[in-house]
């Protein structure tokens, strides 16, 4: 139980594109998902709080009109890299919270060219 | 704030040698505490956790006991296979916020 989904798993794009992840709850409700984002050979960085209807919570120092974060349902949430550069190039991992423990994603590798 | 310190890695162990990663823990409140592992290039699978003083968590023989008195959560194995290798992470589930707070991590490598 408790699985977590990404899709997709990893992504090439061109420079000014924007890229859609998607983060699923497969066999439970999560009114809390939680997106990260991690550099090679480092820990999590927590980038936004998303909860079910309503506004995501943004990190300081991530800016939410450059990751838009829309939780539509209790089992699925994207996030979206608008206008993507290759400073974005990251590994984003998503994951879904069941009261205080969270279950994660298998990640997404986004190359932005 | 609510903060959480792991031993430096890596560690290198052969099959079968016993396993230590120490970590440590600052908060505010009665948070939970957990023992993630990644393997390469995937996201992060939950090994254990823990949710009060003197709890015990365990799975796949490792073990990891909430010591308030210490701030402790030391994660351990009585004995390493090569399919262990992995990075560990700790992490801290805020009362006050829901949030995790995350160790650096700790790669462990174990050679047959």
């Amino acid at each position: 139980g408790a699985v977590v989904s990404q899709h997709p798993s990893w992504v090439i794009c061109k420079s000014g594109t924007s890229v859609k992840i998607e983060c699923r709850s497969l066999d439970f409700q999560a009114t809390t998902m939680f997106w990260y984002r991690q550099f090679p050979k480092q820990s999590l960085m927590l980038m936004a709080t998303s909860n079910e209807g309503s506004k995501a919570t943004y990190e300081q120092g991530v800016e939410k009109d450059k990751f838009l974060i829309n939780h539509a349902s209790l089992t699925l949430s994207t996030l979206t890299v608008t206008s993507a550069h290759p400073e974005d190039s990251s590994f984003y991992i998503c994951s879904a919270a069941i009261q205080d423990t969270q279950y994660f994603g298998p990640g997404t590798r986004l190359t932005v060219l | 704030g609510d903060s959480v310190t792991q031993m430096e890695g890596p560690v290198t162990l052969s099959e079968e040698a016993c396993l230590t990663i120490n970590c440590t823990y600052t908060a505010t409140g009665y948070p939970s505490l957990f023992w993630y592992v990644q393997y390469p290039g995937e996201g992060l699978q939950l090994l254990l956790k823990a949710t009060k003083a003197d709890d015990k968590g365990s799975n796949k023989g490792f073990e990891a006991t909430y010591r308030k008195e210490t701030t402790s959560f030391h994660l351990e194995k009585g004995s390493v296979q090569v399919s262990d290798s992995a990075v560990y992470f700790c992490a801290l589930g805020s009362s006050n916020t829901g949030k995790l707070i995350f160790g650096q991590g700790t790669t462990l490598q174990v050679k047959p």
